[in-house]
């Protein structure tokens, strides 16, 4: 399965925009990019995902590079909700997913 | 709508005893997936089953084990408990793939399992 690589840690002040980044230079042609969340004491919940092209839902935006080999998830107005552990995944064939580290997103008021 | 659902949230064990965690899955949902979470790091996954037959096993002992029911509910067992049992073990659905497309999961706020 394809890894990624993102930073350990990052903060952000309130209501300004977050930009989380994420590397995974061996994706293949056919590999979904997803971005999960995970907020304190639940369990992960789906972000958004995303091909090719750039993709906007309610709760963020996801930019992938022309090449594929980076992404960046996009929280426009960050809240205090939004601190959580961020997970980009490239999910398996058969949908499984294969957590790393992700980024732990500080926001401060 | 009730998302996925998860029994019980807590429970406390003592080494070399079973323990059976239960599964709801969104309605619709036919395919249920366990991960285990120790605290500090990532999920790991452990079972994929999909249309009640396993689809995929992470690394994991032969001590745990699972199942899926005709209602696509799902059970996690866990035989012989160790102390390094102990974690946070969530249970997500999805319509598995679509087209091609893999489709998003949804996760349970998971059983925290401790072992004394």
């Amino acid at each position: 399965d394809a890894k990624t690589t993102q930073p350990n840690s990052m903060e952000s002040n309130e209501e300004e925009p977050v930009h989380l980044p994420c590397n995974h230079s061996t994706i293949s042609g056919t590999d979904y990019i997803h971005w999960y969340r995970q907020l304190p004491s639940q369990g992960p919940e789906y972000v958004i995902h995303g091909l090719t092209s750039n993709v906007n839902n309610r709760m963020a935006s996801l930019a992938i590079a022309e090449d594929r080999k980076s992404s960046t998830l996009i929280l426009h107005r960050a809240t205090l909700r939004d601190a959580a552990v961020y997970y980009c995944i490239l999910p398996s064939a058969g949908n499984m997913l294969t957590f790393g580290g992700g980024t732990r997103l500080m926001v401060k008021p | 709508d009730a998302g996925v659902t998860q029994s019980p949230t807590h429970l406390i064990k003592t080494r070399g005893q079973q323990v059976t965690l239960r599964c709801s899955p969104i309605s619709g949902h036919k395919s249920v997936s366990w991960y285990q979470q120790v605290l500090g790091q990532g999920p790991q996954f452990i079972f994929q089953y999909y249309e009640k037959e396993e689809r995929g096993r992470g690394n994991f002992p032969d001590r745990f084990s699972a199942r899926q029911f005709p209602n696509y509910s799902s059970e996690l067992n866990v035989n012989a408990l160790l102390l390094g049992d102990s974690a946070l073990y969530l249970c997500a659905s999805s319509l598995a793939v679509i087209g091609g497309v893999r489709q998003p999961q949804h996760f349970g706020d998971g059983t925290r399992l401790s072992i004394l």
